[in-house]
């Protein structure tokens, strides 16, 4: 049964901080999804990384795979409170298309 | 380009009611369909996927059932309500090239009281 962790859990930090999110995930997959969920809302799709090595950046926002470790990173450079919200990294098992949702990321940025 | 809609957005329902929501994507076809539940402050947990007309995978055993009557329809329904059902229901498609990106619909968010 594949599975993916985040961490941590909570995050809260200062405004202009830099700081990372972490996924780790059990089983063989090269397809990861990072995923932003504002209070009360839908998920909003940020990153598609589809390989090993894969980098995107968005803004404040960068994203990488490394699949021999199978773990993924959500960089946060210079942090504003507009990125507040809950990350979620997902896992697509075996290339089925059926994803996997870690538990998530509550960050909260603070002025 | 693709949009998703699902209705309604918010419920509340006694516990052994029925249940009935409903997804449509628009701008696309033959996607795959899938229905999530997140309970308050907890991550995604996939309850049904489907790959065509008719085609249904149940992911967990649950009192949940969903259909698929057309092929940009995904419904999600229950006979009787249970007080563990409340939570925030997502509906969600993923298209035809292949990434295995999901796009979400607004969410439906059910109390069962």
């Amino acid at each position: 049964e594949l599975k993916v962790e985040q961490n941590p859990l909570f995050l809260s930090m200062q405004e202009g901080k830099n700081y990372t999110i972490y996924c780790n995930y059990s089983t063989t997959s090269d397809r990861l999804y990072w995923y932003r969920q504002d209070p009360g809302k839908s998920l909003e799709s940020l990153f598609v990384l589809l390989s090993n090595g894969a980098v995107k950046q968005e803004g404040r926002l960068m994203a990488s795979l490394d699949t021999k470790a199978r773990l993924s990173t959500l960089h946060i450079t210079a942090a504003v409170h507009d990125l507040s919200a809950t990350y979620f990294c997902a896992v697509d098992n075996f290339g089925n298309e059926k994803l996997t949702f870690g538990t998530g990321t509550r960050l909260t940025i603070i002025p | 380009s693709q949009t998703i809609h699902q209705w309604p957005a918010t419920l509340v329902q006694p516990v052994g009611s029925p249940l009935s929501l409903e997804c449509t994507v628009e701008g696309t076809s033959n996607p795959n369909l899938y229905w999530y539940r997140q309970a308050a402050g907890r991550g995604l947990q996939l309850l049904f996927y489907s790959v065509g007309i008719g085609q249904i995978s149940s992911e967990v055993p649950q009192n949940l059932s969903a259909s698929r009557p057309q092929d940009r329809q995904f419904i999600l329904s229950s006979k009787k309500l249970l007080l563990s059902d409340s939570g925030f229901y997502l509906c969600a498609w993923s298209g035809y090239w292949n990434t295995g990106e999901l796009f979400f619909g607004e969410g439906s968010r059910l109390t069962v009281l």
